[in-house]
């Protein structure tokens, strides 16, 4: 399977910490995307880095690219109860826009 | 980026029947994509729809079950055929946009469906 993993599969933490989730992919890639899903309903498009890029901010999200080591982090920063969510990260190949995601980390932030 | 709506968001279905899901986006864009999230996994891309021609199918994915419409550039279909409870998923369309940070995939709602 082309599947990515991620770490933790669940984690837990309170109101202010900062959360980090971690992905893992197998083949070379354009793109790696990271994706919120509530409850089980459609994704929430968080952030893109592209393989040229190795780290991007948006609000309190920073996303770091290793390409060497094949990884990327997502960090939420001063986390709130609203981010409880699962977050999946997902990579784009070279030759398609097909992506592949990773098998998602359940994040539950208690106020 | 796009906005994406599904239709319907959720339906339970009796074994051996079929649902049409439908996708529409608010702009047009040549690729359209489906996938499907079993109960606590993650996306698996079923599909790609291309307007004017016969959709792409992933490995594990055919046709007679999943048949595809794509009659424009703003909307498809997609078709679970002869359900049966394994069938129980949350399918999801997505297309790609240009987002803030670059083009992305974006996805709508999500369409949940319970096989009994």
């Amino acid at each position: 399977s082309q599947q990515g993993e991620e770490d933790p599969q669940a984690l837990s933490i309170q109101e202010g910490e900062n959360a980090t989730m971690n992905c893992s992919y197998k083949t070379s890639i354009n793109n790696l995307q990271w994706y919120r899903q509530n409850s089980g309903r459609g994704l929430v498009h968080l952030i893109l880095i592209r393989s040229n890029e190795r780290e991007k901010h948006s609000g309190r999200l920073r996303v770091t690219l290793d390409t060497s080591k094949k990884s990327s982090s997502l960090l939420i920063t001063a986390s709130r109860a609203a981010d409880t969510a699962s977050y999946f990260c997902a990579t784009e190949g070279r030759s398609f826009q097909k992506l592949v995601f990773g098998t998602g980390t359940r994040l539950l932030v208690s106020p | 980026s796009a906005v994406i709506s599904q239709k319907p968001s959720r339906d339970i279905c009796q074994r051996g029947t079929s649902l049409t899901i439908q996708c529409q986006v608010d702009s047009q864009v040549t690729m359209m994509f489906w996938y499907r999230q079993q109960p606590g996994q993650s996306l698996t891309l079923i599909a790609t729809a291309n307007q004017g021609s016969e959709a792409t199918y992933e490995s594990g994915f055919v046709i007679d079950k999943f048949p595809i419409s794509r009659p424009n550039l703003t909307f498809s279909t997609l078709t679970v055929s002869n359900m049966s409870p394994e069938d129980s998923s949350i399918y999801l369309c997505s297309v790609e946009a240009q987002g803030t940070s670059g083009v992305g995939q974006f996805f709508g709602p999500g369409t949940r469906l319970t096989v009994l």
